[in-house]
């Protein structure tokens, strides 16, 4: 059964950092893209990044480029998210997704989230 | 503003059948494959259609999908109480070097 984990959201001001993990099991992670999309409170799905299974590949949604950074553990089947200069509008529950062998399909299954909220 | 345009909201009665559209254009919809998501109430999204019209395993044949041109539909038969969730369509965009674009999302209400 594949499952996904995510960690690592919490409270922090404006202009801070955070680094979001999820662990996958139950697959051979290497072979998969792997994608964030995050959901701010009461409001719609907005996608965050994608990574290719080798880590060679990475997308970002223009409203994270540059701040965010997407990065992968082969070795670990771990997915990671670098948040910096974080602001307000970040606030979301952030979902880690697993994709397909091919990098731009769909996301199933998704994890459960960890809610990011950031505020002074 | 989200890139594909769904209605806010739907509604029917048990064992109706209802349509959500998903509206978007030449660079996602009209140029790649259509997914749909359903999110039961405080829960994580959920794959619900790949490729069009394509069911998961575990999906029942009451989903289905279509699509023509830029324009998408979900169609939900013999709606039960427990389909009352929020349905978003997505698609990648070939516009915008490899993003994926979501509806605003469409909450059902089963009457």
């Amino acid at each position: 059964e594949v499952q996904l984990l995510e960690s690592g959201g919490g409270l922090v001001q404006p202009g801070g950092s955070l680094r979001l993990s999820c662990a996958a099991s139950g697959f051979t992670f290497s072979s998969y893209a792997m994608s964030w999309v995050r959901q701010a409170p009461g409001k719609g799905l907005e996608w965050v990044s994608t990574i290719s299974g080798s880590g060679g590949t990475t997308y970002y949604a223009d409203s994270v480029k540059g701040r965010f950074t997407i990065s992968r553990d082969n070795s670990k089947n771990t997915l990671y998210l670098q948040m910096n200069s974080l602001r307000a509008e970040d606030t979301a529950l952030y979902y880690c997704a697993k994709g397909t062998t091919v990098i731009t399909t769909w996301f199933d299954p998704w994890g459960q989230g960890t809610l990011v909220t950031v505020s002074s | 503003q989200s890139v594909l345009t769904q209605p806010p909201s739907a509604s029917g009665t048990p064992g109706q059948r209802v349509t959500i559209s998903c509206s978007g254009s030449s660079s996602n919809i009209g140029s790649n494959y259509v997914y749909w998501y359903q999110q039961l109430p405080g829960t994580a999204p959920k794959l619900l259609l790949y490729s069009n019209n394509q069911r998961p395993s575990g999906v029942p044949d009451r989903f289905s999908g279509s699509k023509s041109g830029t324009s998408a539909s979900l169609a939900i038969s013999g709606l039960r109480s427990e389909d009352e969730a929020d349905y978003y369509c997505a698609a990648w965009d070939d516009s915008l070097s490899g993003h994926v674009v979501f509806g605003g999302g469409t909450k059902l209400t089963v009457l």
